[in-house]
């Protein structure tokens, strides 16, 4: 199986701040990589998929990077609606895995 | 617009059989293509995918936990159905299923809303 490893596992932050949140895979997964905003109480929101592509609809301050094994999601300027949790997933391979996943919190 | 929405016990007993539906619309799962994912998360923790059912009856599971799903789908009725048998405890969570993004392999661009289901004697 291919471990998806999240860090930081939280963290705090201001509204206005640049956020950036990292991945890494157990094996190299190309760009099969996508990224999921969860809030709380609600299911998982598509935000990216091939590591960099935005869904259709997702503001232009979220951003994806990465290939091979290393990943990162941006935030460019944290807006109040951006306090959730993300996940990376691999679908280079199955089982598909998730990371364990990192929480934005208000700072 | 592509909804989906899951189904089923809020309560189950363990070693019972756990059956949920995805009843889904906006897609036909005779599309080539198509596919819908059961994913689940226990209370606190992350997500995990389960299993996965493409429009050509394939049928993809995790490998910890295939002994014991099954999945099925129901073209007509635009529903696919995820059977888990021998229920515990640690399967308590809220269970998702999810459309496959046919435009770039296993990830998903639209979820269900989830089902809470409690493994409790």
């Amino acid at each position: 199986d291919i471990q998806m490893t999240q860090s930081p596992s939280s963290l705090s932050a201001s509204v206005g701040d640049r956020v950036t949140i990292t991945c890494r895979a157990s094996q190299g997964i190309s760009t099969w990589l996508a990224w999921y905003q969860q809030k709380p109480e609600e299911a998982p929101k598509s935000l990216i998929h091939s590591a960099s592509t935005l869904q259709s609809g997702v503001p232009s301050r979220f951003s994806g990077s990465g290939s091979g094994t290393d990943f990162t999601l941006t935030i460019s300027s944290l807006q109040p609606e951006d306090f959730a949790t993300y996940y990376c997933q691999q679908y280079n391979s199955y089982p598909l895995t998730f990371g364990g996943g990192t929480k934005v919190e208000i700072k | 617009q592509i909804t989906l929405k899951e189904s089923g016990p809020t309560l189950v007993k363990p070693t019972q059989t756990l059956t949920l539906t995805c009843a889904f619309s906006g897609f036909s799962l005779s599309t080539p293509g198509v596919g819908v994912a059961w994913i689940r998360q226990s209370p606190g923790k992350a997500l995990e995918w389960l299993a996965l059912i493409y429009w050509n009856d394939d049928q993809r599971y995790s490998p910890s936990l295939k002994s014991r799903l099954t999945v099925t789908m129901d073209t007509p009725k635009n529903q696919v159905v995820l059977t888990m048998t021998n229920v515990d405890p640690v399967d308590t969570a809220t269970y998702y299923c999810a459309h496959r993004y046919v435009y770039d392999g296993n990830c998903f661009d639209q979820w269900g809303q989830g089902a809470l289901v409690t493994v409790s004697s």
